[in-house]
């Protein structure tokens, strides 16, 4: 699926900061941050609508989401911790409404030594 | 506690089999259920929806939903092993700004 592109795809980190970068060429309102750890379904970290973030579901404060345009979503991490070992998803929809499909990007797999 | 269980864990048919997953959700406050699934190293990719009572038709796949019981299910006619896959029920409810909720997951796997 290159209609939503996100990077790095791999990251390998001890505790430093990085941020995770995701793009969307549908012309959606809404994109979304998803963290699925191993053998575990994605769960829901953050939801933004036309740049307004709308849910921040229970995610350590080390996690900063960023939406500097519709079409683009960052996740900042500092100190990142073993625990945040994820793949994390870039999703979106078009307008963000309760009955929309979902499109994920590849995602990004974080590895915290 | 997973709101939404999926059963089984695992599942493995022959090539041209029928694979038969199943969901069942403990909140009704759920109002929307689409199946999902996600190929080893990709993202999840939305296979169907189904938001009535009964049964929904989509080529080999056919998702059916009881709502009182909170119980939906997918098959997969004529499967493929290309459909081997992880596949995801999800839920969402309505009104609260899109909150897709992902059940536990089966995985299929189809031997040629």
């Amino acid at each position: 699926n290159t209609k939503i592109t996100q990077s790095p795809r791999y990251l390998i980190l001890g505790r430093a900061n990085k941020s995770l970068e995701c793009e969307q060429h549908l012309g959606h309102n809404a994109m979304y941050w998803y963290k699925q750890s191993a053998e575990k379904p994605p769960e829901l970290m953050f939801l933004y609508n036309l740049k307004q973030l709308i849910r921040n579901e229970t995610v350590p404060s080390r996690f900063i989401p960023e939406c500097p345009d519709s079409s683009k979503l960052l996740l900042h991490i500092s100190a990142v911790d073993p625990e945040d070992s994820a793949v994390y998803f870039c999703a979106s929809s078009p307008r963000g409404g309760d009955n929309e499909r979902l499109f994920f990007g590849h995602g990004t797999k974080l590895s915290v030594l | 506690q997973q709101k939404v269980q999926q059963s089984p864990e695992s599942l493995s048919v022959p090539e041209g089999g029928m694979a038969s997953l199943n969901c069942t959700s403990s909140d009704r406050n759920f109002q929307y259920f689409w199946w999902y699934r996600q190929h080893s190293g990709e993202g999840p990719k939305a296979l169907m929806s189904i938001f009535s009572d009964g049964d929904k038709k989509e080529g080999r796949f056919t998702a059916h939903l009881n709502k009182a019981s909170l119980h939906v299910s997918l098959h997969i006619r004529d499967s493929q092993p290309s459909d081997s896959a992880l596949y995801f029920c999800a839920a969402s409810e309505s009104n609260m700004g899109y909150k897709l909720t992902f059940g536990t997951g089966t995985s299929l796997l189809v031997d040629p």
